[in-house]
């Protein structure tokens, strides 16, 4: 199987962009689709983008998806940040076998 | 609207067992592919179990080995977790999710079980 690492923490002030990196360790990032849940806290997850970069209806244009082949690495971006955006982002893909993958996790925080 | 209640958790010692539920509405739940999402306190999720939407495709987390069962019932609309032989390291909440196209996935509030002596 595949392993998708995280940054622990990620940290920026409100207005600004942030970017979370999601690197697959074993196997191509573009195999399958990667999807990234937010999750704050006492909360269940809700997703942010789903098929490496399409938004959910409902879910800010603020939010966006991207691949980068070269570095097997999926990333989200969240630009002109809200307050209301710190949480924990979490990614995720699955294999051939239809076996699910998520990442460890990075928190934001919005300062 | 899309809803997903989980039910069926509470404290169990180690070696006992459990079966949660998920009651779905707002969808026609027997066209969906449904799969349960472990969280341990202050840890990350943790894909358990994945059910295909008339039961022909069953998958689990190899972690698991043979102690969870998943099954579904579409005549009431309803998602299930078997769990035995639990452990504490099982204890987290569990979170029902719908599987739309794309992996966009639905996903209800949870319940917490809780492993201990």
């Amino acid at each position: 199987n595949f392993m998708l690492i995280q940054p622990h923490s990620v940290s920026e002030s409100p207005g600004k962009t942030v970017t979370i990196s999601c690197t697959r360790y074993s196997g191509n990032i573009a195999s399958n689709p990667v999807q990234w849940f937010q999750q704050r806290p006492g909360s269940g997850p809700i997703t942010v983008i789903y098929e490496g970069i399409q938004r959910p209806s409902g879910v800010p244009d603020r939010f966006s998806g991207s691949i980068d082949v070269s570095s097997s690495s999926a990333s989200l971006t969240i630009s002109g940040l809200k307050t209301e955006d710190a949480a924990d982002y979490y990614c995720h893909s699955y294999d051939r076998n239809n076996y699910w993958v998520f990442g460890g996790g990075t928190r934001l925080t919005v300062l | 609207e899309v809803q997903l209640v989980e039910s069926g958790g509470g404290l169990v010692k180690p070696g006992g067992s459990l079966r949660l539920s998920c009651a779905a509405s707002g969808f026609t739940f027997s066209a969906y592919t449904m799969a349960w999402v472990r969280q341990a306190p202050g840890k990350g999720l943790e894909w358990v179990s994945s059910i295909s939407s008339s039961s022909n495709y069953i998958y689990y987390a190899d972690s698991l080995k043979g102690r969870f069962t998943i099954s579904r019932d579409n005549a009431e609309n309803s998602l299930y977790l078997q769990l035995n032989s639990l452990r504490a390291d099982d204890t987290a909440v569990y979170y029902c999710a719908r599987v739309n196209s794309g992996y966009n996935l639905d996903w209800g509030q949870g319940t917490l079980v809780t492993v201990s002596s």
